[in-house]
């Protein structure tokens, strides 16, 4: 089984400064995906960025980056340059067995973090 | 440009009464997904489907049932609605080992 932690319910951060938000995970799969996900107010759930376990290099998305440490099981989110339309939930998920064949896709989401960006 | 697409946005209804969603996509993608929202339990998988013909029960899949007829639809029936399933329901589609691109969301009340 897979599990997800975030320690942050809840993250303030001033416009146009950087901000990490932690995820830390669980999991018996030698191999498997990363994978965070933005929820603004308005409800829906906008895919940002993935890992997987055996990629070498951080992923990168724009302002959007993943810090993943493999032998701490962390794979925090780092937004630079803070934007008000930043301000939103964010869910960190896995799936077992990425890109290794026979992944079954399901994904184990955290509870999330709730990022307020101030002006 | 393709999508997902989830039906309706919004709906009450009472106790007992048979409920279906629908979730449409046009990536034709072969993996979609159910999912429930809940304040304090994140996203929570109820079943899932890899193809036509197939589906599976994922974490909170009790008194839940879906159907894969075509690619394209997994429609999510509450064969009795109860007050405990009132929450906001997801859809989800991915290809094989591609990140899963969700619907907006159905908010269920049942009263």
């Amino acid at each position: 089984a897979q599990k997800i932690t975030q320690t942050q319910p809840g993250m303030f951060v001033q416009e146009k400064e950087a901000v990490t938000l932690d995820c830390t995970y669980d999991t018996s799969d030698p191999s498997y995906g990363l994978f965070w996900y933005k929820q603004p107010s308005s409800g829906e759930m906008i895919f940002l960025i993935y890992q997987g376990s055996y990629d070498q290099q951080n992923a990168t998305e724009g302002r959007y980056s993943l810090n993943f440490q493999k032998a701490r099981k962390s794979a925090n989110l780092v937004i630079s340059a803070s934007q008000l339309g930043d301000s939103a939930m964010y869910f960190c998920a896995i799936t077992p067995r990425w890109g290794s064949g026979g992944s079954n896709y399901k994904l184990t989401f955290g509870k999330g973090t709730l990022l307020t960006v101030n002006p | 440009d393709a999508e997902i697409t989830q039906s309706p946005r919004h709906k009450i209804t009472e106790t007992g009464r048979q409920v279906t969603l629908a979730c449409h996509q046009t990536w034709n993608h072969n993996n979609m997904f159910w999912y429930r929202q809940d304040l304090g339990h994140g996203l929570r998988l109820i079943h899932y489907s890899y193809g036509v013909q197939d589906t599976n029960k994922g974490e909170v899949s009790d008194g839940y049932s879906v159907s894969r007829s075509n690619t394209e639809d997994l429609p999510l029936t509450l064969e009795s609605a109860a007050s405990s399933q009132t929450s906001v329901y997801f859809c989800a589609s991915s290809s094989n080992n591609q990140p899963q691109h969700f619907g907006d969301g159905t908010r269920l009340s049942i009263l």
